[in-house]
């Protein structure tokens, strides 16, 4: 089956620092990915839609120059925290879609980023 | 704009009782409908999806969700669940006009008594 690769699986940065993540396709082409954050026991939020070749589609309520999205090819995307400070501290998840519209998403295993 | 609402936050049962998870959702066009499982210490896989058809659509590991347009509900069951069971059930809704994102319900949290 479609495998989604997010690296790294956990990451500890201290506060003012930056903090890249990466979302990788790894057997098929997706011209959407989404990345979502999801705080202790509650659910997951989306923060933005990345769409291969141009700008991220933000939520409301999400910072677009703190949580900066680059989406350079049909297999990678990338979130970059930037300036983390302790309330970013959360669980990030990306997932994508394959380029058909009807199917699923797949997830990658998520990022748990701490921040000191 | 989208929501999904799941009502029930944590249940909890015993082995080889049935489950019924709610599931509502409110947009008045076509909507794409899953659910999604998340077992503990691992990622979010997905269970079953509905797009069109049979709205009694059938997934894996014994699972079957029922899309009622009428009541915006997609409920999930299953007959007898078992221990692996255990897990955190996210209902989601894709509405047609929103640019394929998905919108997650707040999740159900699973326990089931051995």
């Amino acid at each position: 089956g479609a495998v989604v690769s997010q690296h790294p699986s956990w990451v500890i940065c201290k506060s003012g620092t930056s903090v890249k993540i990466e979302c990788r396709s790894l057997d098929f082409q997706a011209t959407t990915m989404f990345w979502y954050r999801q705080f202790p026991k509650q659910s997951l939020m989306l923060m933005a839609t990345s769409n291969e070749g141009s700008k991220a589609t933000y939520e409301q309520g999400v910072e677009k120059d703190k949580f900066l999205i680059n989406h350079a090819s049909l297999t990678l995307s990338t979130l970059t925290v930037t300036s983390a400070h302790p309330e970013d501290s959360s669980f990030y998840i990306c997932s994508a879609r394959e380029t058909d519209a009807n199917s699923p998403l797949h997830f990658g295993n998520g990022t748990r980023l701490t921040v000191t | 704009a989208q929501s999904v609402s799941q009502h029930n936050h944590h249940v909890i049962l015993s082995e080889a009782a049935s489950l019924e998870l709610g599931c509502n959702y409110s947009y008045g066009g076509t909507v794409n409908l899953f659910w999604y499982v998340q077992y503990p210490g691992q990622h979010l896989q997905l269970l079953l999806k509905y797009f069109s058809g049979d709205p009694l659509v059938k997934g894996i590991k014994g699972f079957e969700a029922e899309f009622i347009k009428s009541k915006f509900s997609f409920n999930l069951r299953k007959p007898s669940v078992q221990w692996s069971d255990t897990a955190e059930y996210f209902c989601a809704v894709n509405a047609y006009s929103s640019a394929s994102k998905i919108i997650f319900g707040s999740g159900t949290r699973l326990s089931i008594r051995p």
